[in-house]
Order: C-alpha cells, then structure tokens, then sequence
C-alpha cells in the first residue's frame, strides 16, 4: 500500500469553528488531491496540488482552503464549519498522471 | 466536461457467476482509466490502471477493457466470490495528462454464497 495517512480520522465539531485535517505521504509523489464522499454524489474533488504551494481548485471549493508547504504534507482547511461539509473527506496522490493512491479518510461530522 | 457513468448502481450475484461492470464515459479523449475498489467504511483500493494505448488489463481473475472509440470500459469479474462484495468505481483522466480523475459513482456489488 502507498504511504498515505490522514489525520484525525475522525472529528466531531461544532458549526462555525476552524478545523484542518492533514494527509501525509511518504512516497515523494508530485500529485495530491483532496476529495470529498458522501451519498448520492460519490467522490468530488475538492482541491489539488501539483507541487509545493502549487494548487487549484476543483468542483466543490467553496468554504475550504489548502496549503502544501513541504512535498510531503497537504492541508485542507475549512474556515467556518457548516453543517453541509459533514462528509468523509480522501486524500489521494498520484506520480504525474499515473496510479492514483487514496488515503483511509477522515470522518467529519459537524453539529 | 468530462462525466462518467457507472450502471447498475447496484448487483446482487450467487458465488461462482461471472460478471462485468459497465463504465461509460463522454470524452474520449483520455489519457487513462482506472478502476478501484471500495469496502464500507475504507478508502479506495486501485485495482487496473489502463492507459489510452491499451485496450486491457488484467490482474487475477479481474480484467478491465476500454474502447475508447464507444466511450465504454467494462470489468470483468471471474468466477465471483463473497469476498468481491464492494463497491466497484471507475475513474478517467483527460487527454492532458495533469488534470485530476473523474469518479463515476460507482457499482455496488454483493456476491451472494
């Protein structure tokens, strides 16, 4: 399996705080995607990076932010909780254009 | 924009049967498919990777077809097993290479013993 983790794995909190979930790789890939899973909708991507402090948006970015200062670490950020981002968020990386890897996710569920 | 369509949502087999999963899509332009595999409460698990050149993998008793002419790729599941019960999900990326997957929502499978 591909060195992906993600941390929490799981998160309650409350509507209207700041919560940050983290995804760390070990594999050096260029690559990693944030989504986001829930039912209904399958998996939609949140935000991507394509290198260091590169990044670009996907199809649902509103309400979330991202950072990747290192290779290894990618952060997604939701400013202000709502109830709507409940969901379990992947993280994925991939090497150019080849496999892509997912991590075990993180259950997020906001009240 | 690129969608991707996975029909049935859901499959309910006895254990033994052969089966295929339909993925179509409406861009052919691709740069390659993938298809995964998800258990309840897991992550995705890639199962195939076919690139636009090639018009199958196979690994065990799993073999993934694409024509991208039709827009379509199937999984082909042999001699099915209780424990292929999951949710099968394909994925495309477009021509250009660097741009990010496009999910179908998935098959759900269960193998009945």
């Amino acid at each position: 399996d591909a060195g992906i983790t993600q941390s929490p794995r799981h998160k309650v909190t409350e509507t209207g705080t700041p919560v940050t979930l983290r995804c760390h790789q070990t594999e050096n890939h260029r690559y990693m995607y944030w989504y986001r899973q829930d039912p209904g909708h399958g998996l939609r991507l949140i935000h991507y990076s394509y290198g260091v402090k590169d990044t670009d948006k996907g199809e649902v970015s509103d309400g979330y932010s991202v950072s990747r200062s290192k290779t290894e670490d990618f952060l997604l950020t939701l400013e202000s909780a709502t109830s709507s981002q409940t969901s379990v968020y992947f993280c994925a990386i991939s090497d150019r254009a080849e496999t892509q890897y997912f991590g075990p996710g993180t259950r997020l569920l906001v009240l | 924009k690129q969608e991707v369509t996975q029909i049935p949502a859901a499959l309910s087999v006895p254990e033994g049967e052969n089966l295929v999963l339909n993925c179509s899509f409406t861009d052919s332009a691709i740069y390659n498919l993938q298809w995964f595999r998800q258990d309840p409460g897991k992550g995705l698990t890639s199962l195939l990777l076919i690139q636009s050149s090639q018009r199958e993998q196979t690994s065990g008793r799993l073999n993934a077809s694409l024509d991208k002419s039709s827009g379509r790729s199937t999984l082909y599941i042999a001699a099915s097993q209780p424990g292929d019960s999951a949710t099968y999900l394909c994925a495309v990326r477009s021509w250009s290479g660097n741009t990010p997957l496009v999910f179908g929502k998935g098959t759900r499978l269960s193998v009945i013993a």
